[in-house]
Order: C-alpha cells, then sequence, then structure tokens
C-alpha cells in the first residue's frame, strides 16, 4: 500500500528561523514528488517538482530534496517570514497509477 | 493561463438532495482530477481523466458519485442522495500529460450537507 506521511503534524516557530519540513513514504516507485502550500479554505498550490532523478529543487528560500532509497523527502525553508504560515503538503505521483497521493499535511505557524 | 475555476465555491443542501459541481481546468490540460478533502486532512483521490476518458476511480466513490468530463474540456461531479459525511472540500486539479509536471488546483468548492 503507497502510504505518505508528514511529521509533524504541527510546528510552531519564531520568525526568522530555519526550519525543515519531513515526508516520508512506503513505495518509492515514484515519477515525482511535490510540495505544496495551502492557506486556509483555500486550494492548493505547488512550491516544489522533484522529479524521480534528481536530489533537490531551489525555489527562493526554499529547497526540497528527495532521498528514494530512504523514502523521504524534506523542505527546507529559510528565515521563515509570518507570510509562510500555512498547511505544507507533499504529493507523490506514482509511475504505476494515475492518481497522486497526499500526506494530510504539517500546519506551520511563524510567530513575529 | 486563467487557472483552474471550480463552482460554486460553497453549497449548503440538504441531506438527501442531489448536488453538482462543475470544473473548468487550464484549457491546454489534458489530465482532471477530483480530491475530496476533510478539516486537516490532505486530499484524497477521488477520479482521474484524461482527455474524457475516465481512467480510474478511487474505492471511495460510491455509487452515488459519479462524473463526467465530456469533450474532455470541463468536468462535473455529481453527488446523488447526500449525506452528513460527504461534507468536505472537493477539489479539481489539472496537469499536462505531455510533462508529467505541477498540479494546478482550483479554489474547490466547500460542501455541507445538513
Amino acid at each position: 500500500k503507497q502510504e505518505v506521511t508528514q511529521i509533524p503534524a504541527a510546528l510552531s516557530v519564531p520568525e526568522g528561523e530555519n526550519l525543515v519540513l519531513n515526508c516520508s513514504f512506503t513505495d518509492s516507485a515514484i515519477y515525482n514528488l511535490q510540495w505544496f502550500r495551502q492557506d486556509p479554505g483555500k486550494g492548493l498550490t505547488s512550491l516544489l517538482l522533484i522529479q524521480s532523478s534528481q536530489r533537490e529543487q531551489t525555489s527562493g528560500r526554499l529547497n526540497a530534496s528527495l532521498d528514494k532509497s530512504s523514502g523521504r523527502s524534506t523542505l527546507y525553508i529559510a528565515a521563515s517570514q509570518p507570510g509562510d504560515s500555512a498547511t505544507y503538503l507533499c504529493a507523490l505521483d506514482y509511475s504505476s497509477a494515475s492518481k497522486i497521493i497526499f500526506g494530510s499535511g504539517t500546519r506551520l505557524s511563524i510567530r513575529p | 493561463d486563467t487557472g483552474v475555476s471550480q463552482n460554486p465555491r460553497h453549497k449548503i443542501t440538504k441531506r438527501g438532495q442531489n448536488v453538482t459541481f462543475r470544473c473548468d481546468p487550464i484549457s491546454e490540460h489534458n489530465r482532471l482530477y477530483w480530491y475530496r478533502q476533510t478539516l486537516g486532512q490532505g486530499p484524497e483521490f477521488l477520479t482521474y481523466f484524461q482527455n474524457e476518458a475516465q481512467l480510474e476511480k478511487s474505492r471511495l466513490l460510491s455509487d452515488r458519485f459519479s462524473a463526467e468530463r465530456p469533450k474532455g474540456s470541463f468536468s462535473t461531479l455529481e453527488i446523488q442522495r447526500t449525506e452528513q459525511g460527504d461534507s468536505a472540500m472537493y477539489l479539481c486539479a489539472s496537469s499536462s500529460s505531455f510533462i508529467r509536471e505541477k498540479l494546478f488546483f482550483g479554489s474547490g468548492t466547500q460542501l455541507s450537507v445538513l
């Protein structure tokens, strides 16, 4: 069974800190992995996409890594800001399936 | 790129009524997905279309749920005889199959069944 786990479920840190969000998965036969941001009551916005053959992707203060051998991905946020407060979800696109499977997300709160 | 559009944004209905939601994907995207999301959870896959063909349905999708994508353009998701457990955010997403790239999501339809 293909499962995606995100721990912790919630995280609160003071502004300016660097932080890491974790995503683990049981089946490593992935095509790609995406990290999304979701604001309350809104849809999801794709932040970074890592192809299966890649190890990491960077966009601004965000860096996502992928380690298929250990079934893990991390999202690193540098110099966090209150505007980064949101729920962050990882999602896996599997080669053998049409569906994309999501984790339950980490709710991030940045304290001013 | 006008984005993925979903209508209505909110729907309140009484138990037992039928409801229909609409999704207009990004025009050049041939892959379309429906997801359901409840509070504090990640989106759960419901169904997937490539062009007009419905290629996969989740076991979550009971026979009260049906989805269509006529002519491979917009899609509708209908729920018949709604139950309180159907209350959730229904999300639509689209992407291009020519390169399996980012999913683009709509803002969702929030369904409340009273």
